[in-house]
C-alpha cells in the first residue's frame, strides 16, 4: 500500500495558523471519509487529533480542525502555540478490488514554531 | 484509566521469531478492535495488523502477510503478535493500538485513541 503523501515540514509563528496536507487517491482518501490526524511528541506515544475528516475527540483542542476536498485532506491549527510542536501523521481507510482493506499512513509532517 | 502494555521485544537474529503482547486494562477489551502500528527509528507510523472485537475479522499489512499473526485472549485482556521471518527491516517500535468504536463492522477503519508505549524490536546479526 502507498503511503499517503504530506509536506516534510511546515512551521508557524505563536498565534499563526498552518495547514498540514495530506493527498491520498480515489482508493482512500478521496473514496470515503475515514481520514484522521495523530500528533506525536519526541519519544512519546501517537495521540488521536481528529477522525472521520473533521470530528474532534473529547479533550482535544478546538484549535485544531480537519476537512478534506477531492483526495486531499487537511489538518490546520490556529492559534499555534509552542505545545504543538511535533510530528503530524494523517491516516486513511483503504480499499481497492487488487489490494483490499488496509489502514494507510501518510510519511508524516514535522511542524516547527518558530 | 486506559493501560497499554507492550511486551516481548529485543534482539533477534534474522529468520527467527518473536511473540510480541500487549496487556490491556482499564475497558471493556473484547468490545473493541485492537491493532500493532509499528515505527522503524526515525521514521513514520505503518499499520501492521488489526483484530476484530471477536477475533472474527483479521487483516495484515502485505509487508507482513504470511510471516505474523495475530491474535487476542479476550480472558486475558490480551493482544498478541506472533512475528516469524523476522528481516531487517522489521526493526522497529511496535505499538499497541485501540480502536475507538466499539463492535466496529470493518476493521480497517480505525481511529487509534489509546496506544502503549512501544516495545523495540531489533532484527539484527
Amino acid at each position: 500500500q502507498s503511503a499517503l503523501t504530506q509536506p516534510a515540514s511546515v512551521s508557524g509563528s505563536p498565534g499563526q495558523s498552518i495547514t498540514i496536507s495530506c493527498t491520498g487517491t480515489s482508493s482512500d482518501v478521496g473514496g470515503y471519509n475515514y481520514v484522521s490526524w495523530y500528533q506525536q511528541h519526541p519519544g512519546k506515544a501517537p495521540k488521536l487529533m481528529i477522525y472521520e475528516v473533521s470530528n474532534r475527540p473529547s479533550g482535544v483542542s478546538n484549535r485544531f480542525s480537519g476537512s478534506k476536498s477531492g483526495n486531499t485532506a487537511s489538518l490546520t491549527i490556529s492559534g499555534l502555540q509552542a505545545e504543538d510542536e511535533a510530528d503530524y501523521y494523517c491516516s486513511s481507510y483503504t480499499s481497492s478490488s487488487t489490494l483490499g482493506r488496509h489502514v494507510v499512513f501518510g510519511g508524516g509532517t514535522k511542524l516547527t514554531v518558530l | 484509566e486506559v493501560q497499554l502494555v507492550e511486551s516481548g521485544g529485543g534482539l533477534v537474529q534474522p529468520g527467527r521469531s518473536l511473540r510480541l503482547s500487549c496487556a490491556a486494562s482499564g475497558f471493556t477489551f473484547d468490545d473493541y478492535a485492537m491493532h500493532w502500528v509499528r515505527q522503524a527509528p526515525g521514521k513514520g507510523l505503518e499499520w501492521v495488523s488489526g483484530i476484530s472485537w471477536n477475533s472474527g475479522s483479521i487483516g495484515y499489512a502485505d509487508s507482513v502477510k504470511g510471516r505474523f499473526t495475530i491474535s487476542r485472549d479476550n480472558a486475558k485482556n490480551s493482544l498478541y503478535l506472533q512475528m516469524n521471518s523476522l528481516r531487517a527491516e522489521d526493526t522497529a517500535l511496535y505499538y499497541c493500538a485501540k480502536d475507538n468504536v466499539k463492535f466496529r463492522r470493518f476493521l480497517e477503519i480505525a481511529y487509534f485513541d489509546y496506544w502503549g508505549q512501544g516495545t523495540l524490536v531489533t532484527v539484527s546479526s
